[in-house]
């Protein structure tokens, strides 16, 4: 079963704007909760985690996502588009039993 | 430390070499992973190892056999692989999951062609 959905494959923004890509969980339980980046030909870099300590968590390179348990999401978003942000963006979760599932992924994109 | 490394970085095999590729960590995990990625697509769990026995097997194909000698060390042997395993391989590992779930760390992965 799938345990997070990231909604939009391909997002689109502007230099400078918002960035903002979905991500919902499915749980009775607040998980552990995960962003991961990959930039082209390289492997996976963890952006920010969720573990309950805080409910809006930072990340790095300007990143940070806001658990919220009414809407069982988990975006990240970020103030201002940079170049250097395009790249894959991963959603995933982890449960007991060394459980890890990740989401379909997200595309940025960045226009000039 | 949060560091899991991975060799070689890049590694091109014809189907009928044998090949290993090697992972390693020193943060005192006791679980290690290994996935596989193609292209625009997530990771997709391989085999499992928790307290150095393999715990998970997702219906690899035998031409792949992990190994995990240690508490440190992960090896994936690779044995007649078919152009479709062409891919990049990453391996993470994690503490022994407790009620909540885990952190895993991933390496930077080994981009492989099969020619």
């Amino acid at each position: 079963a799938q345990s997070v959905t990231q909604l939009g494959s391909h997002v689109s923004v502007s230099e400078g704007a918002l960035v903002l890509l979905r991500c919902n969980y499915s749980s009775s339980v607040p998980p552990y909760l995960f962003w991961y980046v990959q930039y082209p030909n390289q492997g996976l870099q963890l952006l920010l985690k969720y573990t309950s300590a805080a409910t809006l968590v930072k990340g790095i390179n300007g990143f940070e996502a806001e658990f919220k348990k009414s809407e069982t999401s988990f975006h990240l978003t970020k103030p201002s588009a940079h170049m250097s942000d395009a790249a894959e963006y991963f959603c995933a979760v982890s449960r007991p039993g060394n459980q890890f599932y990740f989401g379909t992924g997200t595309s940025l994109t960045v226009i000039p | 430390d949060t560091e899991v490394t991975q060799t070689p970085k890049h590694l091109v095999m014809g189907m009928t070499n044998k090949k290993s590729l090697k992972c390693e960590q020193h943060m005192g995990h006791r679980a290690m992973y290994w996935y596989k990625q193609k292209a625009k697509k997530p990771p997709e769990l391989m085999f499992v190892y928790s307290y150095e026995k393999l715990s998970i097997n997702e219906s690899v194909p035998s031409r792949f056999s992990p190994e995990c000698p240690n508490s440190s060390l992960l090896n994936l042997h690779l044995h007649a692989l078919q152009p479709e395993d062409s891919a990049l391989y990453l391996c993470a590992s994690s503490q022994i999951s407790g009620t909540r779930g885990i952190i895993q760390y991933f390496g930077a992965g080994t981009r492989l062609s099969v020619l």
